[in-house]
């Protein structure tokens, strides 16, 4: 199986924008789809990117997510920051065998 | 009132085993369309995936191979439910428990795309 490792936290000011990364550490990023959640505190983790840069309808254009295969690593990039961006987010994916694997999480805050 | 639903007890002693329903409320556990995944959270801590069914004709099963001895997960098509087993339970399986819906594109798994709002259990004598 492979790990998803992503920084422990992040920070950015209102109006600024952040990347969180994602790299696998054994496998091809690109070989199974990377999901993006948003979890707030007390709260149920929420869809803000799936299939590596698909944003559901819903969540701002504010988000995106990409794969770079030199770095085999997602990243999910927040422009504009607001203080409702606030909370944990979490990468997600798959190795061959259909099993789910999920990042540690990053704590984004807001200054 | 989403579709998923997680039911079962709150507290739950060491060595026990622990059992929990995620209901649908609209939708069939039995297509092709979905996987049905358990996932748990400890207080303070972050997502760990437990197991997931594929249920189109005869159900299929994939676990964390961490939790895989002891976890098992089964469908009911008749209740349109399925459940998550966990035996000889200890203060490390303390936490959240939901139960999530898996879609699939293109026979790929592509993202939890639902969640139950998720259960509380303690494992404290």
């Amino acid at each position: 199986n492979f790990m998803l490792t992503q920084p422990h936290s992040v920070s950015g000011s209102p109006g600024k924008t952040v990347t969180i990364s994602c790299t696998r550490s054994r496998g091809s990023i690109d070989t199974t789809f990377v999901q993006w959640y948003q979890q707030r505190p007390g709260s149920v983790p929420i869809t803000v990117i799936y299939e590596d840069d698909q944003r559901p309808s819903g969540v701002p254009d504010r988000f995106s997510g990409s794969i770079d295969s030199s770095s085999n690593s997602a990243s999910l990039t927040i422009s504009g920051l607001m203080t409702e961006d606030e909370a944990d987010y979490y990468c997600q994916s798959y190795d061959s065998s259909n099993l789910v694997v999920f990042g540690g999480g990053t704590k984004l805050t807001v200054l | 009132q989403g579709q998923l639903q997680e039911s079962g007890p709150g507290l739950v002693k060491p060595s026990e085993t622990l059992t929990l329903t995620c209901t649908l409320s609209f939708g069939s556990v039995n297509t092709a369309a979905y996987y049905w995944s358990w996932v748990r959270q400890p207080p303070g801590k972050g997502l760990e995936w437990i197991g997931h069914v594929y249920n189109s004709g005869s159900p299929n099963y994939n676990y964390n191979p961490s939790l895989k001895s002891r976890v098992s997960i089964s469908v009911d098509t008749s209740k349109n439910e399925f459940s998550l087993r966990v035996t000889s339970v200890t203060t490390a399986d303390t936490a959240v428990y939901y139960c999530a819906r898996v879609r699939l594109r293109l026979g790929n798994l592509a993202g939890f795309d639902s969640w139950g709002q998720g259960t509380l259990v303690t494992v404290s004598s």
